[in-house]
């Protein structure tokens, strides 16, 4: 159980352009889920968590306009990432659990994101 | 806010037992997981202690005490598949989960 699908795991797209990634738990509901950011090498980096029917939170750093979150439904979570720029290259990957307090988070498998 | 320390780098004689400490400062600490990461894929779920005390399952094992702000992944019966990159992780306040820097274990033949 408590199995988070992310899609696409890899992406290529030209400076400029957005890119859009979905996270989906699939045995469970999730109210809140969790972006997470990983350059080379480097740790996960909280970027926002996303509540369903409600804006999301971002963390400190983060763009809002820049990486648009949408959490329509109890098992969907969107990351946007508009006007892609060769930095924003990175490993995106979502979570989420099934309970409200304290259980473990769910990872899925990430997105690798190459802009150009 | 929180911040986790553990060891960048670790290595280890394959059949060997590993230890990877980690030491957190954080608000509202409600546990402590630790995840595996291979190069290239997702953080996959290894252990969660909310409670202190020791944790099993297989060759691993977990521990945690809050009063020392301190806990520990212990690896047993090292394999060579479990080369890989160990993240602790803290949950803290709204439920906002933190990660270490990771450790990158290296196992030996």
């Amino acid at each position: 159980g408590a199995v988070v699908s992310q899609h696409p795991s890899w992406v290529i797209c030209k400076s400029g352009t957005s890119v859009k990634i979905e996270c989906r738990s699939l045995d469970f509901q999730a109210t809140t889920m969790f972006w997470y950011r990983q350059f080379p090498k480097q740790s996960l980096m909280l970027m926002a968590t996303s509540n369903e029917g409600s804006k999301a939170t971002y963390e400190q750093g983060v763009e809002k306009d820049k990486f648009l979150i949408n959490h329509a439904s109890l098992t969907l979570s969107t990351l946007t990432v508009t006007s892609a720029h060769p930095e924003d290259s990175s490993f995106y990957i979502c979570s989420a659990r099934p309970t409200a307090s304290g259980s473990p988070l769910h990872f899925g498998n990430g997105t690798r994101l190459t802009v150009t | 806010g929180q911040s986790l320390e553990q060891p960048s780098e670790v290595t280890a004689v394959e059949g060997a037992i590993v230890q990877i400490n980690c030491t957190y400062q954080t608000s509202g600490f409600y546990g402590l997981s630790w995840y595996q990461q291979h190069d290239g894929g997702a953080p996959t779920f290894l252990s969660y202690n909310a409670l202190d005390g020791l944790e099993e399952t297989g060759r691993f094992s977990s521990f945690l005490s809050r009063s020392d702000s301190y806990g520990y992944l212990l690896l047993q019966e090292l394999q060579m598949k479990d080369s890989a990159s160990y993240f602790c992780a803290g949950t803290g306040g709204y439920q906002k989960v933190t990660f270490g820097i990771g450790t990158k274990l290296q196992v030996i033949p």
